[in-house]
C-alpha cells in the first residue's frame, strides 16, 4: 500500500529559527511530490516536485526532492509568527493516481 | 484565481439524517475530489470525479456515496449520518490529472449528534 510519513508530527519553534520539515513516500508509481499550508481553512499549494524539477524556491520556503531516498524536505528560514500552520505533503502517482496525503505537521512559531 | 466553493462553513446534523454537502468550482476543472480530515489521520479521499457523472471510490467510501450532474458541482451525500463521521470535509479540484495541482474549498466542519 502506498503511504506518505512526515515528520515530526508537530514542532514549536521561536521567531527567527529555520525549520526543516520532513517526507518520506513509498510508493509504487512516483508521478509528483506536493507541499501544501493550511491556516484555519483551506489547504495552499505551495510546490510541486517532479523528476524534472526537484528544487523549487519561493522566498523564505525552498523544497527538495530526493528520489534516490523517496523523500523530500520543505526548508522554512527566518521563519515568523505567520506560517504557524498544518504542512501536509501529497504525493502523486500509485494505485489509481490519485494524491495520497501525509497526516500533517503542525508547526507553531512562538514570538 | 480559481475558487472552489462549499456551501456550508458549518453544518450540525442529527444521527439518521441524510446529509448533502455541495461543492461548486469555477474554473472548468475535470478532477473533483471529497476528503475528509480528522486530528491525527491527516487527509483521507473519500470519492473523486474525473468527469460529469463518473465517480471513483477513494480510500474510506463506505457510508458516503456522490453525484456529479454538472461539471461544476460534486455533490458529497450522507446517507444516515452517523457520529463517527463527524469531521472537516474539503472538497478539491485538478485541471489535469490525478497527482496534480490540487485547488480546496474552505471546508465543512460537519458535526453528527
Amino acid at each position: 500500500e502506498d503511504k506518505v510519513v512526515q515528520s515530526p508530527l508537530s514542532l514549536v519553534v521561536h521567531e527567527g529559527d529555520t525549520v526543516t520539515l520532513n517526507c518520506s513516500y513509498e510508493v509504487t508509481n512516483f508521478r509528483s511530490l506536493l507541499w501544501y499550508k493550511q491556516e484555519k481553512k483551506a489547504p495552499t499549494f505551495l510546490f510541486m516536485l517532479t523528476s524534472s524539477g526537484i528544487e523549487k524556491k519561493s522566498g523564505r520556503l525552498s523544497s527538495i526532492l530526493d528520489k534516490k531516498e523517496l523523500s523530500s524536505i520543505l526548508n522554512i528560514t527566518a521563519t515568523q509568527t505567520g506560517d504557524s500552520a498544518i504542512y501536509l505533503c501529497a504525493y502523486g502517482g500509485g494505485a489509481n493516481s490519485k494524491l495520497t496525503f501525509g497526516k500533517g505537521i503542525t508547526l507553531s512559531v512562538r514570538p | 484565481d480559481v475558487k472552489v466553493t462549499q456551501s456550508s462553513r458549518y453544518l450540525v446534523k442529527r444521527t439518521g439524517e441524510k446529509v448533502f454537502l455541495e461543492c461548486v468550482q469555477d474554473m472548468d476543472h475535470e478532477n473533483m475530489f471529497w476528503y475528509r480530515q480528522d486530528p491525527g489521520l491527516g487527509l483521507r479521499l473519500i470519492y473523486f470525479s474525473y468527469d460529469v457523472k463518473m465517480k471513483e471510490k477513494g480510500d474510506i467510501p463506505e457510508g458516503y456515496s456522490v453525484s456529479r450532474e454538472k461539471k461544476e458541482r460534486f455533490s458529497l451525500i450522507l446517507e444516515s449520518a452517523s457520529t463517527n463521521q463527524t469531521s472537516m470535509y474539503l472538497c478539491a479540484s485538478s485541471l489535469e490529472g490525478v497527482g496534480e495541482k490540487l485547488f480546496f474549498g474552505s471546508g465543512t466542519q460537519l458535526s453528527v449528534l
